[in-house]
């Protein structure tokens, strides 16, 4: 079955970057979009950007852009999402989604499996 | 940005009991519209894509409807492990989720 695994729990302090990490298994890894999302206490859920699993090519929200790195390790069937120069406003649960097929003519789109979640904590 | 609002915020329900649940779009998304369960500790689970189609494995008890800026779901029957928060989600442009509903007993 289709499982996407994540690492666990990160505490960092403000300035630091944190890696996060995203496990695929049960499907071919390099066929679908994986988008990485996230939501801090109280707020909505909110994209960041996705990677392209086949080519690595990325498409990060504005928000993000200059910010965040995303990329993949084909190897192990992995996705990374590294942000940079933390504060205490990107405390949340990051998740990472699969999403449409590389092959498909549209990149924004549902998403039928999740992982998990990484609970990020940045505290001085 | 496309805004999704959800209402009601909160819906306190028994079990055995129906749930409508609303999203409306602050523009058109024709049908590109999703629903999403949401339990703690879990990631979202997807339950309902392009607006009306139940995703795999989702009970018949859920469905949806709608399209253009006025969505719904609806829960025929409330089970016990159907009390969560339901996200709407279009991707029309871009993507955006709506605030959520939170569905308790």
């Amino acid at each position: 079955q289709v499982q996407l695994v994540q690492s666990g729990a990160e505490v960092k302090k403000p300035g630091a970057s944190v890696k996060v990490s995203c496990k695929a298994s049960g499907y071919t890894f390099s066929g679908y979009y994986i988008y990485w999302l996230r939501q801090a206490p109280g707020d909505g859920l909110e994209w960041m950007g996705w990677i392209n699993p086949n080519s690595g090519g990325t498409n990060y929200a504005q928000k993000f852009q200059g910010w965040v790195t995303m990329t993949r390790d084909t190897s192990i069937s992995t996705v990374y999402m590294e942000l940079n120069r933390l504060k205490s406003e990107d405390t949340a649960m990051y998740y990472c989604a699969r999403g449409a097929s590389v092959e498909s003519t549209v990149t924004f789109y549902h998403f039928d499996y999740w992982g998990q979640g990484t609970q990020v904590t940045v505290s001085p | 940005e496309i805004v999704l609002t959800q209402s009601p915020a909160t819906l306190s329900l028994s079990p055995g009991e129906g749930a409508t649940l609303s999203c409306r779009a602050s523009q058109g998304v024709s049908n590109h519209l999703a629903w999403y369960q949401h339990k703690p500790g879990q990631g979202p689970r997807l339950l309902i894509y392009d607006a009306s189609n139940r995703a795999t494995g989702i009970p018949a008890r859920f469905s949806g409807s709608g399209s253009g800026t006025d969505f719904t779901l609806s829960i025929s029957s409330l089970e016990p492990e159907d009390f969560a928060i339901y996200y709407c989600q279009q991707h029309y442009r871009w993507l955006t989720f709506g605030g959520g509903t939170k569905v308790e007993i």
